[in-house]
Parts: C-alpha cells; structure tokens; sequence
C-alpha cells in the first residue's frame, strides 16, 4: 500500500506571496492532519480534517487554511507569506478518528524570502 | 496546560551500547503515547504506541517503551544501538476528541 504523498516537496516563495500544499492520504485514510515543524518552535498542529470538514484547529493565524476533498486527499493553503512560514509543512493520515496511529508524508519544505 | 517534554536535546552513545530516551508528559487522564522517528530530511516514521493493558510495548527496529502511570513518562529503550539508529525522536501523546502534541525531540548521535 502507497504511504502518504506530499507534493510538492520542495518549494520557495517571495513574502507576500500565497502557496497551495497537497497531501494524498493511505488508501482507505479518511482523516488527515496538517503539521508545522521548524528549528524553534518544534512540531505544531496545525489542523484536522475528516469527512471534508476541519475538525480540530491548532493556534495559527487565518492566513493558514485547508480543506478536503471527497476522496480523502487535502490541500493546505497560506496566504500572504512571512518569513517565519518558512518550515517544512508534514500532512499525516489516521484510518479515521478514533484510530490514533497516523502516518507521515516526507514533508515539503517551504522556504519564503 | 497539556505537555510533553523530554528532557535530553542530544544524546550521544557508541554503537553498540544500550539506549534509553526518556519522555514525561503533563495530563488530566492517561493519554495515548507515541514514539516517533525522523530521520534528515525524512517524515515521522512510527516506531511504537501505548493505548492500554502491558505496559511494556514493542516496536519496530528493536525498540520498546514502558509506561511508568506513576511518573507520567514513557521511556524508549534499545538494548544496543547500530549506527543507523542516528534520527531524531519525537514523544507525542494524543488525547481522545483532541489533538496530537509532540515533545521537542531528542537527536541520537551514534559513534562509531
């Protein structure tokens, strides 16, 4: 079975600018987690999805959002890019909500200048 | 406030020897708990989880954690350490209707 894809992996934008990230979640994965992990601040939780609806939301700005398709696959999107944005962004997929293993994609790595 | 943190930023071993990476984390009720694994450049990789019953679990590439209710930690072990353990690794616990929190990793450094 396919393990989680993120696209694109590596990725360099102007502040100010707007990126799109995508992750495809395991087959048969319903649930979807997004991640921001940098040097200082660590592994934060950015949001969940499950059935196409966010269903928990971690302390970020609006300018960060997300959404899921019907067939499990989501997008993460930040608007008006800053210089601290620049982080390697993880999307991890769980079977569904109650199931707590979740698996990682390799990540895509934003660098904003 | 929930927390996990785990108190060594970088450990060094010899290759060979025995590790232990230690996690304690701050909750209300007893969590899921999590070891994870990243190496350079690498997503997490799931190397063990505790939901409940034994309280020595079992992972992937040698490794195992035991569950300490008493002291809120969740220690990971190997009994000997190869080269190609060198990651870093990530507590992380998960509280049902909530979301994961990750401690702030240890990096392993292997000598040879």
């Amino acid at each position: 079975k396919a393990g989680v894809t993120q696209t694109p992996r590596y990725l360099i934008k102007t502040r100010g600018q707007q990126v799109t990230l995508s992750c495809s979640p395991i087959s048969g994965h319903r649930s979807v987690s997004w991640y921001q992990q940098t040097p200082g601040q660590g592994l934060q939780f950015l949001f969940e999805y499950f059935s196409e609806t966010q269903r928990n939301k971690g302390n970020f700005p609006g300018r960060f959002s997300g959404r899921q398709f019907s067939n499990s696959r989501s997008e993460m999107n930040v608007s008006t890019l800053e210089l601290g944005d620049s982080a390697l962004y993880l999307c991890a997929s769980s079977l569904d909500r109650s199931s707590y293993e979740q698996y990682f994609g390799p990540g895509t790595r934003l660098t904003v200048t | 406030a929930q927390s996990v943190t785990q108190p060594d930023i970088h450990i060094t071993v010899s290759e060979g020897a025995s590790l232990e990476l230690r996690c304690n984390y701050s909750y209300g009720a007893t969590p899921y708990l999590f070891w994870y694994v990243q190496s350079p450049g690498q997503g997490l990789q799931l190397l063990l989880k505790y939901f409940s019953g034994d309280t020595l679990v079992q992972g992937i590439k040698g490794f195992e954690a035991e569950f300490k209710r008493s002291q809120s930690s969740f220690n990971l072990r190997k009994p000997s350490v190869h080269w190609s353990d060198a990651a870093e690794y990530f507590c992380a616990v998960g509280v049902k209707g909530q979301n994961f929190v990750f401690g702030p990793g240890t990096r392993l450094s292997v000598l040879p």
